[in-house]
C-alpha cells in the first residue's frame, strides 16, 4: 500500500507569497496530522483532524497558518502570508483507529525555505 | 498531561558495538510507547511499539526496547550497531484507542556510528 504521500517535497517562496502544501492519508485512516519539524523547536504538531474535522489546532503558531480537509483522502496547510521563520520541514501523518490504532504513518516531508 | 524526555542529545558509538538510547515518560494511565527513527531527509519510521503485553518488545532492524512501569522508561537497545543505523531517534507516548493518535514525542537522540 502507498503509504502518506505529500507534496511538494520542496519549496522555495518569497517572504509575503502564499503556501499550500497538500497531503493524501493513507486509505481507510481516519485521523490526519500536521507537524512542523525545526532545530530550535523539534517536532511539533500543529493542529489534527478525526474523520475531516479539525480536533485540536492549538499548536497552530498564528492566524498565518490554516489547515483543511476537505474529504478523507486530502489534506491541505496553507501559510499566508508566509514568512522567514516559518521555513522548516511540514510532515502529515496518518493513524487508524483500530487496534493498533496509534501507530502514526509519516510522510516524507516537505522542505519549506521561505526567503 | 503527558511528556517524554530523551535525556541524551547526541550519542557516538563505534561500529560493532552496543547502544541504549533512554527514554522516560509521564502518563497519568497505562502509556502506549513508540520509537521512530528518522535517517536524513527522510521522515520518521516506527521502529517499535507496546501497548500492553510482554515488556521486552522486539522491532525492525534489530532493535529491541523494554517497558520498565516502576521506572517510567522505555528504553531501545540494539546488540550490535550498524554504520546504517545512524539517525535521529525519537520516543512517543500517546493515548489509548479512545482518542488514538495525539502522540507527544520527545526532543530526539542523534546517532553517530563511528568506524
Amino acid at each position: 500500500d502507498a503509504g502518506v504521500i505529500q507534496s511538494p517535497r520542496h519549496e522555495v517562496t518569497e517572504m509575503g507569497q502564499e503556501v499550500t502544501l497538500r497531503c493524501k492519508p493513507i486509505s481507510g485512516h481516519d485521523y490526519l496530522f500536521w507537524y512542523r519539524q525545526t532545530m530550535m523547536r523539534g517536532l511539533e504538531l500543529l493542529i489534527y483532524f478525526n474523520n475531516n474535522v479539525p480536533i485540536d489546532d492549538s499548536g497552530m503558531p498564528e492566524d498565518r497558518f490554516s489547515a483543511k480537509m476537505p474529504n478523507a483522502s486530502f489534506s491541505t496547510l496553507k501559510i499566508q502570508p508566509s514568512e522567514p521563520r516559518d521555513s522548516a520541514v511540514y510532515f502529515c501523518a496518518s493513524s487508524g483507529r483500530g487496534w493498533p490504532g496509534n501507530t502514526i504513518y509519516f510522510g516524507e516531508g516537505s522542505w519549506l525555505t521561505v526567503v | 498531561a503527558q511528556s517524554v524526555t530523551q535525556p541524551d542529545i547526541h550519542i557516538t558509538v563505534s561500529e560493532g558495538a552496543s547502544l541504549e538510547l533512554r527514554c522516560n515518560y509521564s502518563y497519568g494511565a497505562t502509556p502506549y510507547l513508540f520509537w521512530y527513527v528518522q535517517s536524513p531527509g527522510q521522515g520518521l519510521q516506527l521502529l517499535l511499539k507496546y501497548f500492553s503485553g510482554d515488556t521486552l518488545v522486539q522491532g525492525i532492524k534489530g532493535f529491541e526496547a523494554e517497558f520498565k512501569r516502576s521506572q517510567s522508561s522505555f528504553n531501545l537497545r540494539k546488540p550490535s550497531v550498524h554504520w546504517s543505523d545512524a539517525a535521529e531517534y525519537f520516543c512517543a507516548v500517546g493515548r489509548g484507542n479512545t482518542n488514538a493518535g495525539k502522540s507527544t514525542f520527545g526532543d530526539g537522540t542523534t546517532l553517530t556510528v563511528k568506524p
